[in-house]
Parts: C-alpha cells; structure tokens; sequence
C-alpha cells in the first residue's frame, strides 16, 4: 500500500517568513495530493490541493509544489502569519481508490 | 465541519467495556470514514462505508467494528476497551471516493481507556 512520509515534525518560523514542508509518498500510481490544517481542538480542514497534471498550485500566500519523478511535493506558506500556527497534514491517494493515506502531521508554530 | 456532528465529544471508560461512537451528517455524502490520531502517526483509517451496509477495514481495523445503517449515521464500537484504543476519533464524510475528492472532518471524540 501507500506510504506517505512527512517532515519535519515540528517547525518553527518568524512571523513574515515562509514555512516550507515536505511529503514524500512511495505508490507511484497516486495523483491526487491535498494538504489539511489543523487547529486546536478541531478536526482537519482542506487548504489546498493538486493532481499529477500540474507541478505547482497557488491560492493567495499558500502553494504546492509536485515532482512525479521523485515522488515528493511539498506546501509553501509565504508571509506567514499567528492564524498559520497548526497542525499540517499531507496525503496522497489515486483514482479509484476511497481511501487518502496521511503522513505523520507537523507542527507550525510562528514566532510574533 | 458544520455538517458533521460526532457524540460523544469526551468519554473516559474502564478496560473491558463496550463503547460506541456515533457520527452524524447532513450532507448526504456518500462515503464515510473513521480515523484514530495518535502523536507520531498521524491519521490512522479504521474503517470506512461507502454506502449503507457496505463497508471495508482500514489499516488499524483490529479491535474495532463499524455499523452503518443509514446514509447519514455511522458508527464505531469498541467491544472491549482496552488502554491502546485511548485516542482522538475523528469522523469524515466525502462525496466520493479518496481519490481525488475532498474529505470532511468532524470535531473528534478524546477517548480515555483506563
């Protein structure tokens, strides 16, 4: 099955710089990989997606990077702000398949 | 997750007794998912439905069963509780299957197994 690594665990920037965190995932029939946030107490919420047909996908300071040939991508959050701080979940999952698989979480937290 | 309610939100249970956990929604989806969170391993799938009565196990299945009855209930019982099944429960709903379409999650259910 599907094995999708995360790192770093735990990350820690100023405010106003960027974050960047990244997945590696090992089935190389998926093709579809969201990014969830986390907040405290609730559960996770979609922020961002991409398919295998693109390499890269922005929605205001938010962005996600794909490379197929390695089997990475990654989530770049720009100018980053105290609402960014959370828990990040990437996954990865292929057409026909119900299920998504999660990498382990990190833990954003921006420094005032 | 406005369309999703979970019940309990807390329970604190003894080794050895049933418990069951319910997920309600109201977004006529069709597919239904429960997960454990855990520090260091992230979301685990337990179970999943992907319509009434049907359903499949997920990669943490063990110990647990799953009931769906309903398009908008689903639930999860523990037969007997054991201090390893201590955990965040989260449900989530999708309109289709993983691949390639949205999950949405409930609030989570902090079960404490003494």
């Amino acid at each position: 099955g599907e094995n999708v690594e995360q790192h770093p665990s735990t990350l820690s920037v100023q405010e106003g710089d960027s974050a960047v965190i990244k997945c590696t995932y090992s089935d190389s029939a998926s093709n579809y990989f969201p990014w969830y946030k986390q907040e405290l107490g609730k559960g996770p919420q979609l922020i961002i997606d991409i398919r295998s047909n693109v390499g890269e996908k922005k929605d205001q300071r938010i962005a996600v990077t794909l490379n197929k040939t390695a089997k990475h991508f990654s989530l770049h959050i720009t100018e980053t702000q105290p609402e960014d701080s959370a828990v990040y979940f990437c996954a990865a999952s292929h057409t026909g398949n119900e299920k998504l698989t999660f990498g382990t979480g990190t833990r954003l937290t921006i420094i005032p | 997750d406005a369309g999703i309610t979970q019940s309990p939100r807390h329970k604190v249970t003894e080794t050895g007794t049933p418990v069951t956990l319910r997920c309600h929604q109201t977004e006529n989806h069709r597919y239904m998912y429960w997960y454990r969170q855990d520090p260091g391993h992230g979301l685990r799938l337990i179970h999943y439905s992907y319509g009434v009565k049907d359903t499949d196990k997920g990669e943490v299945s063990d110990g647990y069963s799953v009931s769906r009855s309903k398009t908008e209930d689903f639930l999860l019982t523990l037969e007997s509780a054991t201090s390893s099944q201590t955990s965040v429960y989260f449900c989530a709903t999708g309109t289709s299957g993983g691949g390639g379409n949205e999950q949405f999650f409930g609030p989570g259910t902090r079960l404490t197994v003494l």
